[in-house]
């Protein structure tokens, strides 16, 4: 099974509605990244969370990461088509060096005009 | 800052043939860097963790005699895949992480697109 869960796998919203995604660990997370990706591109990186009950937010991007630290949602505002593509969150399980993430299955989201 | 590149950006060749993706960090050390591989539609699937000076650590199911890294220095990491066959074509990602960082943030490369004919 995987370890980091995302939903919904894909979501069509129509422009300036507010939507969430969720990535979910069976385990307790060190790090939680998010990140976006046009089809066909690199990642570009959105936000990290560390702490239990953090909170982050770029311009009308908000990720959060409950206190269990087992849960992450990014939040979009007022949503714009420049903001369809492809969320992912990738996840660190420990401290360690190896800097190595678990990556999500992904959320493909399309804004309506 | 912190910008990677990839290069190619596209490569189609026969099969058979070996082909080279070079991924640079342009702007700073990068200690380890990652290869990746993402079908159409789906999420990134790692194939091996390289460190500058070490050998590559490779992702089970990887064959590493196929995929070929090398990490010379601290600002290029080469993926090869040798013997490429239309099964190998897919989309290539690299990223790398800032040496000395504290965190496990993770720059990524465009990525290249590989056609095996």
């Amino acid at each position: 099974s995987q370890e980091l869960e995302q939903s919904p796998q894909s979501l069509i919203v129509q422009e300036g509605k507010n939507l969430t995604i969720n990535c979910t660990s069976s385990k307790t997370l060190y790090g939680l990244y998010w990140y976006k990706q046009k089809y066909g591109e690199g990642l570009i990186f959105l936000m990290m969370l560390q702490k239990g009950g953090e909170e982050k937010s770029h311009e009308k991007i908000t990720a959060k990461l409950d206190e269990k630290k087992q849960q992450s949602s990014l939040h979009i505002t007022a949503s714009q088509p420049s903001h369809a593509g492809i969320y992912l969150c990738g996840a660190a399980f420990n401290a360690g060096n190896n800097r190595k993430l678990i990556w999500g299955l992904g959320t493909s989201l399309a804004v309506n005009p | 800052g912190a910008v990677v590149s990839q290069h190619p950006s596209w490569v189609i060749c026969k099969s058979g043939t070996s082909v080279k993706i070079e991924c640079r960090s342009l702007d700073f050390q990068a200690t380890t860097m990652f290869w990746y591989r993402q079908f159409p539609k789906q999420s990134l699937m790692l194939m091996a963790t390289s460190n500058e000076g070490s050998k590559a650590t490779y992702e089970q199911g990887v064959e590493k005699d196929k995929f070929l890294i090398n990490h010379a220095s601290l600002t290029l990491s080469t993926l090869t895949v040798t013997s490429a066959h239309p099964e190998d074509s897919s989309f290539y990602i690299c990223s790398a992480s800032i040496a000395g960082g504290f965190h496990n943030e993770q720059f990524f490369g465009p990525g290249t697109r590989l056609t095996v004919l």
